[in-house]
């Protein structure tokens, strides 16, 4: 497709599990994000990525969350021992630039997590 | 911290009638803003963007304005119609030295037919 692609786009699981959320970027797109949404809020960064290296991780909440880029393109989000308060919408984005030049960033639709 | 997006929470426009979100950010670095418009249960979508050398921009019945001086930005849709009821986000690029957007908390605006 032509967007970027989030998967899955809903994901219940109990307290304590392991989840892992996909971002499939725009083609070409060297920039991607993470950012996390609740209810009500604006999007938060959690990390960022510049081809396959995290550029800026300083958003992550804790050291359950990590994510990898290992091939520049599709990106992989993981949360280990998940808590309630992880429940939020797990938004992807990519964009052509960076760095001075970054410009707009393209949305995925997100992935939904809730925590039971 | 949170530096965008002093505004009204929610804003209701009469079907027709323009409409003004404003946003207020606090980093006079910021060199790079940009409206979004989100749907129930949707990825924000990009509405317009204007850098900081401007201090307005024209598009699609909308319309970005950028004061510099007192840090404050609004997105001016002109003739709203139904299909406009979303939430709208402002986003800043905290300067040359920044590669992330951060965004405020957003306006829910609702049509009234």
């Amino acid at each position: 497709g032509a967007g970027v692609s989030q998967t899955p786009s809903n994901k219940v699981t109990e307290k304590g599990k392991y989840v892992e959320l996909r971002c499939d970027p725009i083609s070409g797109h060297t920039a991607l994000y993470w950012y996390r949404q609740s209810l009500g809020q604006g999007p938060e960064f959690l990390i960022y990525f510049q081809g396959t290296g995290a550029a800026d991780d300083s958003g992550l909440p804790n050291d359950r969350f990590f994510a990898v880029r290992p091939e520049g393109s599709v990106s992989t989000l993981k949360i280990q021992r998940t808590e309630r308060g992880d429940s939020a919408m797990y938004l992807c984005a990519s964009s052509p630039t960076s760095g001075m030049n970054t410009g707009e960033l393209f949305f995925g639709e997100g992935s939904r997590l809730t925590v039971l | 911290g949170e530096s965008v997006g002093l505004h009204l929470p929610t804003l209701s426009v009469q079907e027709g009638d323009n409409s003004i979100i404003n946003c207020a950010y606090s980093n006079s670095a910021s060199d790079y803003f940009i409206w979004y418009k989100q749907e129930s249960g949707k990825g924000p979508q990009f509405i317009i963007d204007i850098r900081s050398n401007m201090d307005k921009r024209q598009g699609q019945r909308v319309t970005v304005l950028l004061n510099k001086t007192v840090k404050h930005l609004s997105l001016q849709i002109a003739a709203t119609q139904p299909g406009d009821s979303a939430v709208y986000f402002c986003a800043e690029k905290g300067g040359s030295n920044d590669y992330k957007l951060s965004f405020g908390a957003g306006t829910t605006v609702t049509v009234r037919a």
